[in-house]
């Protein structure tokens, strides 16, 4: 099956510096690679997705890419801002599966 | 409003007592997932279904069961729970689009604890 990597574990940035999430997936036929967001004690929500078709996408101050031939794609935020301390998940689909990485815990210092 | 709902949001219970943890979405969605939380795992799929009497294993099916007899109910089956199934779920559920998961809206979660 699918073994999605994430790193790193957990990430501290100064405000309005840039944060970087990185993945490796291991099925190349994966072809859809969503992000989540989770806030303390609330439910996952998707930030950014990115379908193998497309090397790069970009929604404000969040960016994903995707590398196909490597098998990696990372999440980019610019900017940072409080708000956006969170844990991060990727993950990876084939078919109807649907694997994660183990989460970044990224926490913004003011 | 559009929305997942999870029911019960916390249980305790003992190993060997059989539970069922509901999930129903009002979004006319073909696909509804099941996945456990666990610390340092991350989110891990446990059943997934493409629509109604269509169901299929995830990555950590053993020790449940599913079903899918409508279209807006998935309950999650735990005939025999053990200590190892402590862990925080949620339903999820999403269109059903070519070969490809789409948009995954999450329930609120269920906590279980199993003594």
């Amino acid at each position: 099956g699918e073994n999605v990597e994430q790193h790193p574990s957990t990430l501290s940035v100064q405000e309005g510096d840039s944060a970087v999430i990185k993945c490796t997936y291991s099925d190349s036929a994966s072809n859809y690679f969503p992000w989540y967001k989770q806030e303390l004690g609330k439910r996952p929500q998707l930030i950014i997705d990115i379908r193998s078709n497309v090397g790069e996408k970009k929604d404000q101050r969040i960016a994903v890419t995707l590398n196909k031939t490597a098998k990696h794609f990372s999440l980019h935020i610019t900017e940072t801002q409080p708000e956006d301390s969170a844990v991060y998940f990727c993950a990876a689909s084939n078919d109807y599966k649907l694997s994660f990485g183990a989460g970044t815990t990224v926490t913004v210092r003011a | 409003e559009a929305q997942v709902t999870q029911n019960p949001r916390y249980l305790i219970t003992v190993t060997g007592k059989k539970l069922t943890v509901t999930c129903s979405q009002n979004m006319n969605h073909e696909y509804m997932s099941w996945y456990r939380q666990d610390p340092g795992l991350g989110l891990r799929q446990i059943y997934y279904s493409m629509n109604v009497e269509v169901t299929d294993k995830g990555d950590v099916p053993e020790g449940y069961k599913v079903s899918r007899k409508e279209k807006r109910n998935f309950p999650l089956i735990l005939e025999s729970p053990s200590p190892n199934q402590t862990s925080l779920y949620f339903c999820a559920s999403s269109k059903r689009t070519a070969r490809v998961v789409d948009t995954q809206y999450f329930g609120p979660g269920t906590r279980l604890t199993v003594l």
